[in-house]
């Protein structure tokens, strides 16, 4: 079974702090996608990496994925209050139609 | 519309009736799933339907019975559920090309289901 931990859990900021979250796993993944999630809302998909190392950056968020394609890392600077949410990795495996989600971290920026 | 639209989005049941979730895509997409969100626990996979054919059945009780009509269209049966059936189900849908590489999700908002 592949699993994806994601770290931390909980995280409590203030707004212009930056953070990281990360997500591990013992399996490879062809793709890897991270999303957000607002109450009351299905995940958002926020970007897709594909290539071992990669990096992409969408305004202040940075994504990395892991030169083994096992791990990724999400990078926020200047965290603002409009980030809350709850960020989800997600993986995909060649050949499946399926993703497999991580277990979630959830983000509260006050002002 | 646009998106992927679940209904309804909220649901309360008896655990002797019978009820439907309803999920349209207005996307063009070929796949479209099932997931289960709980309190404290990952996105669960219940189903994958690619090309309307069921192509997962990721080890679900029968009381959830999936319908998938047409590319656009999913439908979730419910009957004799039980408390700890109570979540966010998800329905999402994607294009998947090729060799499969999946390139993401679009989800709907979800129906917040409670069983009584």
């Amino acid at each position: 079974t592949q699993l994806l931990e994601q770290s931390p859990q909980f995280l409590s900021i203030q707004e212009g702090e930056n953070l990281t979250v990360y997500c591990n796993s013992s399996s490879v993944f062809s793709s890897l996608q991270w999303y957000r999630q607002e109450p009351g809302e299905g995940p958002v998909l926020l970007v897709t990496v594909v290539t071992g190392g990669e990096v992409k950056k969408l305004k202040r968020l940075t994504f990395q994925f892991g030169d083994a394609r096992k791990d990724s890392s999400l990078h926020i600077t200047a965290a603002q209050t409009g980030d809350t949410g709850l960020y989800l990795c997600a993986g995909a495996s060649t050949g499946f139609q399926k993703l497999v989600f991580g277990t979630g971290t959830r983000l509260l920026v006050s002002p | 519309e646009t998106g992927v639209t679940q209904t309804p989005r909220h649901l309360v049941m008896g655990m002797t009736n019978k009820k439907s979730l309803k999920c349209e895509q207005h996307l063009g997409h070929n796949a479209m799933y099932w997931y289960k969100q709980s309190a404290k626990k990952p996105l669960e996979l219940m189903f994958v339907y690619s090309l309307e054919e069921r192509v997962e059945n990721n080890s679900v009780p029968s009381r959830f019975s999936p319908e998938c009509p047409n590319s656009s269209h999913l439908f979730l049966h419910l009957h004799t559920l039980q408390p700890e059936d109570s979540a966010l189900y998800l329905c999402a849908s994607s294009q998947v090309r090729g060799a499969a590489r999946n390139y993401g999700y679009t989800f709907g908002s979800g129906t917040r289901l409670t069983v009584v």
